[in-house]
């Protein structure tokens, strides 16, 4: 079974903290796709970034950056130096070769100015 | 701005109605998937249509069904409303050539009452 784990439900900060949000997945599969979606407020998900399984390098854009390990099944999200505007719900999702999305339940970034 | 967008962005219905939800993405997104969005919970995949054929589907009733148009809109139809139907309904489009990845609208709140 395919299963994506965000076991942080809601992180808290105070402006210019840095930020890590937890992403585990469970996969049988050798091919698959990673993702990180943002919904603010407004309701639309915003894609953030979408890594495949054989890609394994860390990425870094702007104040965000992906660690993406196989070994562990993780795909950890930091927001560095965060702002009230990265204040949103955050998805990780996993999908296949049938694009469909599973999702994990988001964790919501609250910061604080 | 994805260019997908989605009518209505609220509606109110009542227990057994029948609504039907819009959507409309770009030239050559031709594949168009569905998610509902509980309160509080990750987007869960309703199905998927790629060139007007559903071509994967979640574990959703029959009563939820849909249709994709030549022009690059699609439709989400819901039967016989239930309590559990209110959600935020969302909107994908996956450009060809883009991957996995999908491009999310603003989405449709639905409340059934």
């Amino acid at each position: 079974a395919q299963k994506v784990t965000q076991a942080q439900t809601e992180i808290s900060v105070v402006e210019k903290e840095d930020v890590t949000l937890d992403c585990v997945y469970e996969t049988r599969d050798t091919t698959y796709y990673l993702f990180w979606y943002k919904q603010p407020p407004s309701g639309e998900l915003v894609f953030l970034i979408r890594r495949n399984s054989f890609d394994e390098q860390n990425e870094i854009s702007g104040r965000y950056s992906w660690n993406f390990q196989k070994s562990t099944s993780s795909f950890n999200f930091t927001i560095t130096a965060s702002q009230v505007v990265d204040s949103a719900v955050y998805f990780c999702a996993l999908s296949f070769n049938d694009y469909k999305l599973s999702f994990g339940a988001g964790t919501t970034v609250t910061v604080r100015a | 701005e994805t260019g997908v967008t989605q009518s209505p962005t609220h509606l109110i219905k009542t227990r057994g109605q029948q609504v039907t939800l819009r959507c409309s993405s770009q030239s050559g997104h031709n594949t168009v998937s569905w998610y509902q969005q509980a309160l509080g919970q990750g987007p869960q995949f309703i199905f998927q249509y790629y060139r007007e054929e559903e071509n994967g589907r979640g574990n959703f009733p029959p009563r939820f069904s849909g249709l994709q148009f030549p022009n690059y809109s699609s439709e989400l139809n819901v039967n016989a409303l239930e309590l559990d139907d209110s959600a935020l309904y969302l909107c994908a489009s996956r450009p060809e050539g883009a991957g996995n990845t999908q491009y999310f609208g603003p989405g449709t709140r639905l409340t059934v009452l």
